[in-house]
């Protein structure tokens, strides 16, 4: 059974600073990874989402890479800002059986001004 | 505009009432999912429909029914619950199952609280 873990659970850095959040999931057989951000009383909006065969997906700030064969994936925020302050989820599409997203529990993070 | 609208954004409910959760996409997609998302706890998914029909129930207690009448629009009528019922439920949308290289996109979710 997949399981999907994310350390830490909360995080607070000072702005200006690059950051690294952690996802580990515990069955290597995914289709894709997708990272999400949360804000407090919404919904998720997808940031980047890499495929089995990728090894990583850039998107402005953000840089998201997966190492199937450990079980891994980063999302690498450079340059942080207040703004990037939420919750940020990690989901990996299974195959084992039907297909569907496995989530982890977030990381918090707070970026201070 | 998320292209996916749900309401009501919150709900309060006594155990024997009966209310429904309603959600609508305008992105055009043929995929629409129910997930629950309790405090400290990872996403559930709930039920996901393809082109109306249901492909997915993930072990919901019957008292949990969902109705999806076209594409796009699903909804989740609730009837007897439980205080452990309350939580945000999202609904997302996704192009079809099949295509799974797509990312799925998410409402913001309807807070309902169980009295």
């Amino acid at each position: 059974k997949q399981e999907v873990t994310q350390i830490p659970a909360a995080l607070s850095v000072p702005e200006g600073e690059n950051l690294v959040l952690n996802c580990s999931f515990t069955d290597s057989a995914i289709y894709n990874l997708q990272w999400f951000r949360q804000d407090p009383g919404k919904g998720l909006t997808s940031l980047l989402l890499i495929q089995s065969s990728q090894r990583e997906q850039t998107s402005g700030r953000l840089n998201a890479s997966l190492d199937k064969s450990s079980g891994r994936s980063t999302l690498y925020i450079a340059a942080s800002q207040p703004g990037d302050s939420a919750t940020y989820l990690c989901a990996a599409l299974t195959t084992s059986g039907t297909y569907k997203y496995i989530f982890g529990t977030g990381t918090r993070l707070k970026v201070l001004a | 505009e998320t292209g996916v609208t749900q309401t009501p954004r919150h709900l309060v409910m006594g155990m024997t009432n009966k209310k429904s959760l309603k959600c609508e996409q305008h992105l055009g997609h043929n995929a629409m999912y129910w997930y629950k998302q309790s405090a400290k706890k990872p996403l559930e998914l709930m039920f996901v429909y393809n082109f109306k029909e249901q492909t997915e129930n993930n072990s919901v207690p019957s008292r949990f029914s969902p109705e999806c009448p076209n594409s796009s629009h699903l909804f989740l009528h609730l009837h007897t619950l439980q205080p452990e019922d309350s939580a945000l439920y999202l609904c997302a949308s996704s192009q079809d199952v099949r295509v799974r290289w797509q990312p799925q996109h998410f409402g913001d979710g309807t807070r309902l609280s169980i009295l």
